[in-house]
């Protein structure tokens, strides 16, 4: 079974500070997604990493899929109340569906 | 607005019902899948369809079952409930592109078991 292990689980932060969730796995991925999920709403795509050692930006996220395709990291760079949320990543090994990793829920203070 | 249509939102019941949940996917995806969202197992993942046919199966309880009709909308019929069946029922859909998939969430149906 492919288990995606997210840290921390919980990051309760100041308005402007910088910040990193991680997610590793011991499975080798094909790709690997981060998504966004706020209350009662369904989990959004934000990226898809392919690529060992890819870094994609997205304004103030910087995500980087590892060089071995079995961990990731999202960094927020001056985070915002908007940025609170549960950030979730999903691994895909083209054999499997998707699995999701449990999520690292962030609270942005003002 | 992700283009995946679920219904209905909210659905309350009683142990020992049965209640069916519904998915329309987005235009010309034909993978579907279903996910339960509880507060200390995150995503599980349920079950998937593509184009009609199961393509996968995940800790789906014998209770739970699933189809996907030719119109390729999708139902989750979860019968003799109970009160650990409550939770947030997410369908999604997807297209494979090479190496990658990506998949586009409803907006779930909060299912609450009393």
């Amino acid at each position: 079974t492919q288990l995606l292990e997210q840290s921390p689980q919980f990051l309760s932060i100041q308005e402007g500070e910088n910040l990193t969730v991680y997610c590793n796995s011991s499975s080798v991925f094909s790709s690997l997604q981060w998504y966004r999920q706020e209350p009662g709403e369904g989990p959004v795509l934000l990226v898809t990493v392919v690529t060992g050692g890819e870094v994609k930006k997205l304004k103030r996220l910087t995500f980087q899929f590892g060089d071995a395709r079995k961990d990731s990291s999202l960094h927020i760079t001056a985070a915002q109340p908007g940025d609170t949320g549960l950030y979730l990543c999903a691994g895909y090994s083209g054999n499997t569906p998707l699995v999701f990793g449990k999520g690292t829920r962030l609270s942005v203070i003002a | 607005d992700s283009g995946v249509t679920q219904t209905p939102k909210h659905l309350i019941t009683a142990t020992g019902q049965r209640v069916t949940l519904r998915c329309s996917p987005r235009s010309g995806d034909l993978s579907v899948y279903w996910y339960q969202q509880s507060l200390d197992q995150g995503l599980q993942f349920l079950i998937q369809y593509y184009n009609g046919e199961e393509r996968a199966k995940g800790n789906i309880l014998e209770r739970f079952s699933a189809q996907q009709f030719p119109d390729l909308h999708s139902e989750l019929n979860l019968s003799s409930l109970e009160l650990g069946d409550s939770a947030l029922y997410f369908c999604a859909s997807s297209v494979v592109l090479g190496l990658n998939t990506e998949a586009f969430f409803g907006q779930g149906t909060r299912l609450t078991v009393v």
